[in-house]
């Protein structure tokens, strides 16, 4: 079946650095793939959209400078949260889909737990 | 505009008892609906989904979930409940109406505690 990988599954930073976060389809090409990010005890709100060979699309209230999205390729996306602060913790959960706009279901990676310090 | 809602945050059931989760939706267009479970520090689990079809949809794990249309509900349902079922429930919808919404939008969750 689809697996999504993400890596790190989680990952403490000093504030102010910058921290990377991987999202690999591992048996299957992904042109689009999903940022979520979850509070505790909260539900997973998407963050953006991840476009291979173009830009995300970010919902509103999500900083496009802050959190940089690249899909490089049709298995890989990164997010990266840039000079990360202590409010940016969270447990952040990518997904995706063999095949968007059909009635696939979608798979999603094992979450990364970013603490800032 | 889609939304979703899942009325408990707690539900608290005994082993070997039926379990429901509840959940209603609002879409504009046809619904595709799914249901996850999470358990602590991980992703989620997909464990079933209605497209089209029967009403009644059956699972991983021996869950199963009633779309009613009417009602605009997509219930998950257990016979009996295992301790191995505690875990946060997520119901989610993909509403087709909306062009380009290949998201899916999220409840609240609502977390089972299965007592033994």
């Amino acid at each position: 079946g689809a697996v999504v990988s993400q890596h790190p599954s989680w990952v403490i930073c000093k504030s102010g650095t910058s921290v990377k976060i991987e999202c690999r389809s591992l048996d299957f090409q992904a042109t689009t793939m999903f940022w979520y990010r979850q509070f505790p005890k909260q539900s997973l709100m998407l963050m953006a959209t991840s476009n291979e060979g173009s830009k995300a699309t970010y919902e509103q209230g999500v900083e496009k400078d802050k959190f940089l999205i690249n899909h490089a390729s049709l298995t890989l996306s990164t997010l990266t949260v840039t000079s990360a602060h202590p409010e940016d913790s969270s447990f952040y959960i990518c997904s995706a889909s063999p095949e968007v706009g059909s009635n696939h279901g979608y798979t999603f990676g094992s979450g990364t737990r970013l603490t800032v310090v | 505009a889609q939304s979703v809602a899942q009325p408990e945050d707690q539900v608290n059931v005994a082993e070997g008892n039926p379990l429901t989760v509840k959940c209603t939706y609002s879409v504009s267009g046809n619904p595709y609906l799914f249901w996850y479970v999470q358990y602590p520090n991980r992703g989620l689990q997909f464990l079933l989904k209605y497209i089209t079809g029967d009403n009644l949809v059956k699972g991983s794990y021996g869950f199963e979930a009633e779309f009613n249309k009417s009602q605009t509900s997509f219930h998950l349902k257990k016979p009996s409940a295992l301790v191995s079922d505690s875990a946060l429930y997520f119901c989610a919808v993909r509403d087709m109406g909306e062009t380009g919404a290949n998201n899916l939008f999220f409840g609240t969750g609502t977390r089972l505690t299965v007592i033994p």
